[in-house]
């Protein structure tokens, strides 16, 4: 049962154009959500995070946006940079259940950007 | 700036056996947490602790498995009979707690059982 789907596993973007990686979830209870850059062995890297209570955030390079009525977020890259290729996953939270903010993970997305 | 750290990076062991696997956790850091991600699947939770006990469990965190905090800086995943199907990778987390949710990885340790 995927709560968090994640329906594209790859992604090819040019250096400097945006990357828009997409994520839905089934489970109307989550109410916070996370994007995390993983590179081979190595450990997820928090990128950025939005609450449900918000439509958009934005940190630097990346903005992501939650459309709660479609259960679906998405990440976008602008300018992508060839140092951005590695896999990003969508995770979420429902905190409303008193969660100790166990991460519920999609299957990711490998970006690859072309210099 | 501070960082989770997790040994070993690569554990081989025979199926059977008991592993333990280690996690020094950020040092401000009250919640903790075990995932795993068998070769080719997503991230999965296992396990979180808080406050000296576990918190929440997913199925996966039968009774082969067990946590512990020995010493306020160390976390630890131990199963306790190894079998084909728990090789993974396993990343421990830490958050710092209150209106904060992200979570930091280690690098994870490589489990291989034969």
């Amino acid at each position: 049962d995927q709560q968090v789907k994640q329906n594209s596993p790859s992604l090819s973007v040019q250096e400097g154009r945006i990357s828009i990686l997409n994520c839905d979830y089934t489970n109307s209870m989550f109410d916070y959500f996370l994007w995390y850059k993983k590179y081979p062995a190595e450990g997820p890297t928090f990128l950025i995070s939005i609450s449900s209570i918000k439509d958009k955030n934005e940190d630097g390079r990346f903005t992501v946006f939650l459309n709660k009525s479609a259960k679906h977020l998405s990440l976008h890259i602008v300018p992508s940079q060839p140092g951005d290729s590695a896999v990003y996953f969508c995770a979420a939270i429902a905190r409303i259940w008193g969660s100790q903010g166990n991460l519920i993970f999609g299957k990711g997305t490998k970006l690859s950007v072309k210099p | 700036e501070p960082e989770v750290t997790q040994t070993p990076s690569h554990q081989v062991t025979q199926m059977g056996q008991e592993v333990i696997l280690r996690c020094v956790p950020i040092s401000n850091h009250l919640y903790f947490y075990w995932y795993r991600q068998i070769l080719g699947q997503k991230v999965e939770f296992l396990v979180s602790f808080y406050n000296n006990e576990i918190s929440e469990k997913s199925e996966i965190f039968d009774d082969q498995f067990s946590v512990e905090r020995p010493d306020g800086s160390n976390f630890t995943l131990k199963i306790r009979s190894t079998k084909l199907e728990d090789s993974a990778m396993y990343f421990c987390a830490s958050r710092a707690g209150g209106s904060s949710y992200e979570q930091y990885f280690g690098p994870g340790t490589r489990l291989t059982v034969t």
